[in-house]
């Protein structure tokens, strides 16, 4: 198993510009999350799902969207990139039966 | 709505010493988890212990353990016989178990420890 898996791994944006950051896993795994790292901040959660087609917000979503049309993949969308959305960005994902998230390597998002 | 606490932006310790990192929580829920993650210098998330709150022993992984003192609402983490390896940030998080908390995980912003010889 590759666990959870992101592209890319490093981005440079200008304001304005619009990526799609992917995820994803191969471990059947239901739930899956997005989540940014901040310096001082810890992580905070952007997006999850709990399904395939099932998606809601968590503690700061402006600016981002995301779709979960199979159970493997959780994009996220910045629609118009921001110098305030500089940082890291990590997936997590989670079987039903499971307790641990399992996180992805990160990717790190530099915006101009 | 669930807050962790970190108090110690950074720690040191000897190697092969033991060393506790602190961990307050704040949450209305009556069960939640309770996780312990290191994030060594290369950038990647490490789930070290997870503690239920309904779990009555302290969890243990190897030379991690939990010390869940629930009326305190803490969940420090030791690491018993420290190593160079062990010289990363460490996030206390939180899951309470409810309706729309299934990927909810609430984090502290961290302890960096540096293991010296």
């Amino acid at each position: 198993n590759a666990g959870v898996t992101q592209t890319p791994k490093f981005q440079v944006l200008k304001t304005g510009q619009s990526m799609t950051l992917q995820c994803a896993q191969d471990m059947n795994h239901e739930y899956m999350s997005w989540y940014r790292q901040d310096p001082g901040m810890g992580l905070r959660l952007i997006h999850y799902s709990v399904g395939a087609g099932i998606t809601d917000q968590g503690e700061v979503p402006n600016g981002y969207n995301v779709s979960r049309s199979t159970t493997e993949d959780f994009p996220l969308r910045l629609l118009s990139a921001a110098p305030s959305q500089t940082s890291v960005y990590f997936c997590a994902s989670r079987g039903t039966l499971q307790e641990t998230q399992y996180f992805g390597p990160g990717t790190r998002l530099l915006v101009l | 709505a669930q807050k962790i606490t970190q108090t110690q932006p950074g720690m040191f310790v000897q190697e092969k010493e033991a060393v506790t990192l602190d961990c307050t929580y704040d949450t209305s829920d009556q069960s939640y988890g309770l996780f312990w993650y290191k994030q060594p210098s290369s950038g990647e998330m490490i789930f070290l212990i997870y503690q239920g709150s309904y779990d009555e022993q302290n969890a243990t992984e190897g030379r991690y353990s939990l010390n869940f003192q629930k009326a305190r609402k803490s969940a420090n983490l030791v690491i018993s016989a420290s190593q160079l390896g062990d010289s990363a940030m460490y996030f206390c998080a939180m899951r309470a178990y409810g309706r729309g908390t299934a990927s909810k995980l609430t984090f502290g912003t961290g302890t960096r420890l540096q293991v010296t010889l």
